[in-house]
Parts: C-alpha cells; sequence; structure tokens
C-alpha cells in the first residue's frame, strides 16, 4: 500500500546530540513537509521540498536541517541547536494543489 | 496574510448529538479546503477536501461541509457524532504554488 513511513516512532535525545527522523514515501508525490507539533497546537512548518535537490525554510527552520537527495526521502536532523526539541513531528508529501497525505508521527523527547 | 482560525479550542457534545466546527480563513487566491482529523499520538487523516464546484463536500466518517465564500468559511458537520469521533480537528488551505496553511484545531471531546 501506498503511504508515508516515519521512524522511529519515539526517539530520545540527550543534551548536545543531533538526531536524525526518517520519512519515506512511495505516492510518488513531489513535495514534502516537515511540521512541528506541540501540545494543544496547531502544526509549524519546518522545512518544505517541492523537487529534489531543493527544499527551503519554512516558519522555524532554527536548529533543524533537512536533505533531499531522493524524491521518496526527506530526513530531518535535530541539531544541538534546538533549545527546546520535545515536541511531536510530522511528515507529509502532496502532489500539486492535492491533499496532504501525512506519516504516524515520531515523538522526540529530551532526556 | 493567509490565515485559518478555527474560533472554538475546545468542542463538548454528547453522543448521538449534532456536531459543527466552525472554520474561518483569509488567503489572496482561490483557496482550496480541507479538513483533517487526529487521533492522539497519530498522524492526520483527511476527513473531505473543496476544490471546486457544489459547495457541500462529502466526506469519510458521515462528515460533511459547506463552503460559503461570502463568509469565508468553511464549517465540518456531522448529524450524530459517535464516541469515536472524539480528536482533534485541523482546518487547512492551500493554493498553487503555496503550502498549506493550517488552523489551530479544535479538540471534540464526546460524552456517552
Amino acid at each position: 500500500d501506498g503511504g508515508i513511513t516515519q521512524s522511529p516512532k519515539y526517539l530520545f535525545r540527550k543534551e548536545g546530540q543531533n538526531v536524525t527522523l526518517s520519512c519515506e514515501q512511495n505516492l510518488n508525490h513531489d513535495a514534502m513537509y516537515w511540521y512541528r507539533q506541540d501540545p494543544g497546537q496547531g502544526l509549524r512548518l519546518i522545512y518544505y521540498s517541492q523537487i529534489v535537490n531543493d527544499f527551503q525554510k519554512g516558519d522555524i527552520a532554527e536548529g533543524y536541517s533537512v536533505s533531499r537527495e531522493k524524491k521518496e526521502s526527506f530526513p530531518l536532523t535535530v541539531t544541538s541547536a534546538q533549545k527546546n526539541p520535545t515536541a511531536f513531528y510530522l511528515c507529509a508529501s502532496s502532489m500539486g494543489v492535492a491533499e496532504a497525505f501525512f506519516g504516524q508521527g515520531t515523538r522526540l523527547t529530551v532526556v | 496574510a493567509q490565515s485559518v482560525t478555527q474560533p472554538d479550542i475546545h468542542i463538548t457534545v454528547s453522543e448521538g448529538a449534532s456536531l459543527e466546527l466552525r472554520c474561518n480563513y483569509s488567503y489572496g487566491a482561490t483557496p482550496y479546503l480541507f479538513w483533517y482529523v487526529q487521533s492522539p499520538g497519530q498522524g492526520l487523516q483527511l476527513l473531505l477536501k473543496y476544490f471546486s464546484g457544489d459547495t457541500l463536500v462529502q466526506g469519510i466518517k458521515g462528515f460533511e461541509a459547506e463552503f460559503k465564500r461570502s463568509q469565508s468559511s468553511f464549517n465540518l458537520r456531522k448529524p450524530s457524532v459517535h464516541w469515536s469521533d472524539a480528536a482533534e480537528y485541523f482546518c487547512a488551505v492551500g493554493a498553487w504554488g503555496q503550502n498549506f496553511v493550517f488552523g489551530p484545531g479544535t479538540r471534540l471531546s464526546v460524552l456517552p
């Protein structure tokens, strides 16, 4: 079945550590997105990519980095520069203006 | 600036009662409109979408929404709520060449 797979589902990060969240899609979608969701809040856009080898900062890109080397993959790295990384991270993909399809999310916790 | 508002942060209804969740948007271009549902700890699932045509759209799980251009609204409705409908609901807009804009969400609680 086509869809978006995020891994891991739960991730723990120590202070000063970089961690990478995986996002893979087999929907053949051009666009991919990373959102951050905090308790009781909506979705905030971190990074997005409309095409392979190109990506743009969203509203809260500081402390995060991404790459888009393959159409189906859009990994997100949470760097040590992100001072408050504990959140729920959602990856999505879309084609044109059609709806966004979401993964099941990764919950990142700083320990 | 593009924005989506959902005036109700939290709504509580009794099982079997009707439901209406409000969504208003401010968008320069002709918007495409979406409603998503999110259960705790899960991703977002599309309930329904409006691109053009009939302004009353039907979605999954018995939901429907009505697009009212004059009021810049896209309210979500369900005639009879089930306990399993308890979740967070997000309204979103999109347009050609633009990223999606999501509302802050409305949390729905259902009383037995």
